[in-house]
């Protein structure tokens, strides 16, 4: 367990607004991640942190931005929420080895 | 980018039968990790493999890091109705230094009591 915390867990929002979801971490682990979940889909990778203000798109990057401007925040936005990023999103940290990620609960996010 | 076929999609056992699901990349990775999600949970690691041959057992849960770095497969042995869940393997790629994890689409494991 990596203290991972997500926020919110559920929220409704409508096409076209911003919305921004937001993991905490409390064991000051460098690389952070978010994924969506769909059926049929797994998890794919949107955005990736390597350290604070260090960032990278993963797969599946498109209309979502991320910041990191401290070691424990990871914010991620929807510009503009369209109905396909209706999903689970989750957001998860390296532990200790670098390699195995440590998963939040995650945030299921309703765009109508 | 990478690939994984992760295999079966999905499983309908008895209660006490022996379970095997399996991962196929088409590239070479150099960790190979098996996770489980509980409905309405984010996946929750059960076993890491770090080493090409790996063997690596985890209660009734045993992982095996293929010859070739192009595989991996996961055995639950006397499974029960908590074994209940997804299972999701996933790689690292052996070209990079950040860490990116790639994900198979899981299988989904029912344990009929």
């Amino acid at each position: 367990d990596a203290g991972i915390t997500q926020s919110p867990r559920h929220k409704v929002t409508e096409t076209g607004t911003p919305v921004t979801l937001r993991c905490h971490q409390t064991e000051n682990h460098r690389y952070m991640y978010w994924y969506r979940q769909d059926p049929g889909h797994g998890l794919r990778l949107i955005h990736y942190s390597y350290g604070v203000k260090d960032t990278d798109k993963g797969e599946v990057s498109d209309g979502y931005s991320v910041s990191r401007s401290k070691t424990e925040d990871f914010l991620l936005t929807l510009e503009s929420a369209t109905s396909s990023q209706t999903s689970v999103y989750f957001c998860a940290t390296t532990g200790a080895l670098n390699t195995e990620a440590f998963f939040g609960q995650g945030t299921r996010l309703t765009v109508v | 980018g990478q690939q994984l076929n992760q295999s079966p999609q999905s499983m309908f056992i008895q209660e006490g039968e022996d379970v095997s699901m399996n991962c196929t990349s088409s590239s070479i990775f150099n960790t190979w990790l098996w996770y489980k999600q509980d409905p309405g949970e984010g996946p929750v690691l059960l076993i890491a493999l770090y080493k090409a041959g790996e063997l690596t057992s985890n209660g009734r849960l045993t992982a095996q890091f293929g010859i070739t770095r192009k595989d991996s497969f996961l055995n639950i042995s006397a499974s029960i109705p908590s074994d209940v869940g997804i299972y999701f393997c996933a790689g690292q790629d052996s070209g990079g230094s950040n860490y990116k994890l790639t994900f198979g689409k899981g299988t989904l494991l029912t344990v009929n009591p």
